[in-house]
């Protein structure tokens, strides 16, 4: 069954440092979404992403994150200089349409600042 | 921004017993899908809706997009010790709010099941 992979499972990084979470979506899929989860609460979008531009972005998604289709199989995520508070879980999701389409989650990248 | 409201926000029962969660919101809704997270992971999709009124069954779970298009439903029946997680639900707001496609998750609703 077609799944959404995520790399790394957990990174750990310092504050201030930039890191790049990696996604596969499912290779038919043309929507990608990168959602956060921190520890206990609910998931919160991030950004979507179509035909190689961000399509919407939430309050979250400030200067410090950006997004990237570097081929024709990854979809990054990159946190410029990461704050303690950016710890949480990020998933990757993809769809095949933007509405009224089934969203699939890749099971996460665990982000710890220190 | 738009919210969702989901209740209870946790739950513990005993096997063999029913459950029903719902979500409801102020804004309309053009998708409602209902997913399950274990600890660690991703969401899981359980079931999705995309018509007003529509019920949809996955198994033991069944799952109503409310008529209004405000609100929706998760039973589980006759739950067993695997059931436990936490269930939430998501709407896409799609033209009734201008957005393109992302989804606003509930907060939750914790099951814990008894042997």
């Amino acid at each position: 069954e077609p799944e959404v992979t995520q790399t790394p499972s957990h990174q750990v990084t310092q504050m201030g440092q930039e890191v790049i979470l990696r996604c596969v979506p499912i290779s038919n899929h043309l929507y990608f979404y990168w959602y956060r989860q921190i520890l206990g609460q609910k998931v919160e979008f991030l950004v979507s992403f179509y035909n190689n531009e961000i399509s919407e972005k939430s309050e979250i998604f400030d200067d410090q994150f950006s997004v990237e289709r570097p081929d024709g199989s990854n979809f990054t995520l990159k946190i410029r200089s990461t704050k303690l508070e950016d710890s949480a879980m990020y998933f990757c999701a993809s769809s095949e349409a933007f509405q009224g389409a089934e969203a699939f989650f890749g099971q996460g990248t665990r982000l710890t600042v220190v | 921004g738009q919210q969702l409201n989901q209740s209870p926000q946790s739950m513990f029962i005993q096997e063999g017993e029913d459950v029903s969660m719902n979500c409801t919101s102020s804004s309309i809704f053009n998708t409602w899908l209902w997913y399950k997270q274990d600890p660690g992971e991703g969401p899981v999709l359980l079931i999705a809706l995309y018509k007003a009124g529509e019920l949809t069954s996955n198994g033991r779970l069944t799952a109503q997009f409310g008529i209004t298009r405000k609100d929706s439903f998760l039973n589980i029946s006759a739950s067993i010790p695997s059931d436990v997680g936490i269930y939430f639900c998501a709407g896409q707001l799609g033209n009734y709010g201008g957005s393109q496609g992302n989804l606003i998750f509930g907060k939750g609703t914790k099951l814990s099941v008894k042997p």
